[in-house]
């Protein structure tokens, strides 16, 4: 099984950039995903990480430490439209699965 | 191209009906999987459908929870004599590939109630 722990809320205020942590413990590591929500809709997919790092796209970036069971993302110049959900989510190598497993959101409140 | 699409959007049922949720992933997409959200709950895991081998039903709540998926396309979730605690949003999600980075495509979700 796997146990993904990410903060319930953040704040921050527009023009900043924030950093939502997300920690992991898994048998075994095939990927870790964050997922945008917004309200009411759908996630969308923001980015993947298999290896150690960081990955730059746009105002977005995600960072992952597979020795330390962690992943944070980055977002910079924030806008009022970055409030949303932020879902980190690892896929296990065990077993085949391919499915992976989401943490519970962390929720960002962009204030002017 | 047009995404996945889920129906209906909004499902309201009596304690004790059934009902039938419908996926529609995109074209091409062999992997399709069924979540549930509940209010500032993560996307919990329900069944996972990957080209024609057996599906991943290992997330399914109880057996009052049934899924298929004909011709490799679209997808229909069961839940049988629903009870309150079934109230959720139900997502839909499709990918391309599996493995590597096979980002998921979701549906708008059924917000399902029971009453």
């Amino acid at each position: 099984g796997q146990n993904i722990d990410q903060p319930t809320e953040m704040t921050a205020t527009e023009g900043a950039i924030v950093q939502i942590n997300c920690t992991y413990q898994t048998s075994g590591f095939n990927g870790l995903f964050w997922y945008q929500q917004h309200a009411g809709e759908a996630p969308t997919f923001l980015s993947y990480n298999v290896l150690d790092g960081l990955e730059e796209k746009g105002r977005f970036s995600s960072f992952l430490s597979r020795s330390k069971g962690y992943s944070y993302l980055l977002l910079k110049e924030l806008q009022m439209k970055d409030s949303a959900s932020y879902l980190c989510a690892v896929r296990d190598d065990g077993g085949g699965s391919y499915i992976p497993t989401f943490g519970r959101g962390t929720s960002l409140i962009v204030h002017p | 191209g047009a995404g996945v699409s889920q129906s209906p959007s909004n499902k309201v049922t009596e304690k004790g009906k059934d009902v039938e949720l419908r996926c529609d992933p995109i074209s091409g997409h062999t992997a399709l999987y069924w979540y549930r959200q509940s209010l500032g709950q993560g996307l919990e895991f329900l069944i996972y459908f990957q080209g024609n081998s057996a599906p991943d039903k290992s997330g399914l709540p109880s057996d009052r929870f049934s899924a298929e998926r004909t011709g490799g396309s679209v997808s229909t979730l069961t839940i049988q004599r629903t009870q309150q605690e079934d109230s959720a949003v139900y997502l839909c999600a499709s990918s391309l590939v599996v493995g590597g980075g096979d980002e998921q495509y979701f549906g708008p979700g059924t917000r399902l109630t029971v009453t």
